[in-house]
């Protein structure tokens, strides 16, 4: 089966740098992603690792390491519109079966 | 970039209607949509991976005679809870993506309540 954990909320400064960790369990992994969810709002890809590594897009890294089971999504020069859940989830399987975690609640606080 | 079209984005109707939710890829052809409900302050579960001109594949629990899955074309999934009960009352969210390996993108979500 799957399984991935990430926390259920954080809180963080405006201007800061705040680190979502995920790990996860399953088998015939191909990936991992992670999106951004605000309240009552659809989920918005943020990224996508297959390979080890930290990969930058703007303000926002996500890395992963295949053989800890590990990612975190990195978020720097936190914006009071950052505030949002972000959603750890991996893509397994043949048929490329994505699961995602239950989220983590950031707040961004001035 | 890819763009998925939902509606209706919000539903209200009694107990024991029927309610149609479409899904749209409106700039790419999707063989593979995926539908998805959420409750509030938990995660989203996936109920049926819907494929171009077969059967949908339903994940263990969700009743394929409750949620009837078309997907007539290469653009358009859709998705029909029959005979809603309040406890179908949930936030619905479809996706879809471009290709293997690619992240899935999700329309706008169609808040259904059933009173």
């Amino acid at each position: 089966g799957q399984n991935i954990d990430q926390p259920t909320e954080m809180t963080a400064t405006e201007g800061a740098i705040v680190q979502i960790n995920c790990t996860y369990q399953t088998s015939g992994f191909n990936g991992l992603f992670w999106y951004q969810q605000h309240a009552g709002e659809a989920p918005t890809f943020l990224s996508y690792n297959v390979l080890d590594g930290l990969e930058e897009k703007g303000r926002f890294s996500s890395f992963l390491s295949r053989s800890k089971g590990y990612s975190y999504l990195l978020l720097k020069e936190l914006q009071m519109k950052d505030s949002a859940s972000y959603l750890c989830a991996t893509n397994s399987g043949g048929y490329q079966k994505v699961t995602f975690g239950i989220g983590t609640k950031l707040q961004v606080i001035p | 970039g890819a763009v998925v079209s939902q509606h209706p984005s919000r539903v209200i109707c009694k107990s024991g209607t029927s309610v149609k939710i479409e899904c749209r890829s409106l700039d790419f052809q999707a063989t593979t949509m995926f539908w998805y409900r959420q409750f509030p302050k938990q995660s989203l579960m996936l109920m049926a991976t819907s494929n171009e001109g077969s059967k949908a594949t339903y994940e263990q629990g969700v009743e394929k005679d409750k949620f009837l899955i078309n997907h007539a074309s290469l653009t358009l999934s859709t998705l029909t809870v029959t005979s809603a009960h309040p406890e179908d009352s949930s936030f619905y969210i479809c996706s879809a993506r471009t290709g293997i390996n690619q992240p899935q993108h999700f329309g706008d979500g169609t808040r259904l309540s059933i009173l």
